[in-house]
């Protein structure tokens, strides 16, 4: 079965500071990765995807099939990227069924 | 504005009770998919409608189901509610069945007393 593992539930850090938000996952195929993020009031909305291997708001990511893992990164957080992030996978090939992590909340202090 | 409804924003209703969430998506999605989101569970895939055909299951329980209606709209029909049934409903749309390609909706707060 896939599972995707978001070890902290929330993550505070200063501004300025590098921030690394854990993804790990479980599963025997190719996955495709994504990280979704939700800001306070807004809807779910996807973040990036590991296919695409682009930098979105400062945020990277790289999957790390020997680790099995998808860690989100930024290297100096700023105050606006408070929010909730979620790592998701979906396995390819036959029916896509999506499995989201528990989500991390980030918080970023002034 | 993504262009996904949902309706009701919220909703309080009690046990062993029967309640439907709609959801409209954006204007050409074909694809429809339902989550539930507590806060143990976190984001949980329930089901997935394409082109009013059930695609894919997830972790939907068997008093709950739902249907994608000729003009794409979904419901979702949750019966013999239980407390634990309270938590938050979302529905995204996209145009095919692509998890990256998802728009998600404001969500249906249910709450189960």
């Amino acid at each position: 079965a896939q599972r995707v593992t978001q070890p902290e539930k929330l993550l505070s850090v200063f501004k300025g500071a590098p921030v690394e938000l854990k993804c790990n996952y479980s599963y025997s195929g190719s996955p495709e990765l994504f990280w979704y993020v939700q800001y306070s009031r807004q809807r779910l909305q996807l973040l990036l995807r590991h296919i695409s291997r682009e930098s979105i708001k400062g945020f990277t990511a790289d999957l790390n099939k020997g680790e099995t893992s998808f860690h989100l990164k930024k290297p100096f957080a700023q105050e606006e990227d408070s929010a909730m992030y979620y790592c998701a996978l979906e396995r390819t090939g036959g029916s896509y069924i999506p499995t989201f992590g528990r989500g991390t909340s980030l918080i970023v202090h002034p | 504005d993504s262009g996904v409804t949902q309706t009701p924003k919220h909703l309080i209703t009690a046990t062993g009770q029967r309640v439907t969430l709609r959801c409209s998506p954006r204007s050409g999605d074909l694809s429809v998919y339902w989550y539930q989101q507590s806060l143990d569970q976190g984001l949980q895939f329930l089901i997935q409608y394409y082109n009013g055909e059930e695609r894919a299951k997830g972790n939907i329980l068997e008093r709950f189901s739902a249907q994608q209606f000729p003009d794409l709209h979904s419901e979702l029909n949750l019966s013999s509610l239980e407390l634990g049934d309270s938590a938050l409903y979302f529905c995204a749309s996209s145009v095919d069945n692509r998890v990256a390609e998802q728009y998600f909706g404001p969500g249906t707060r249910l709450t189960v007393t």
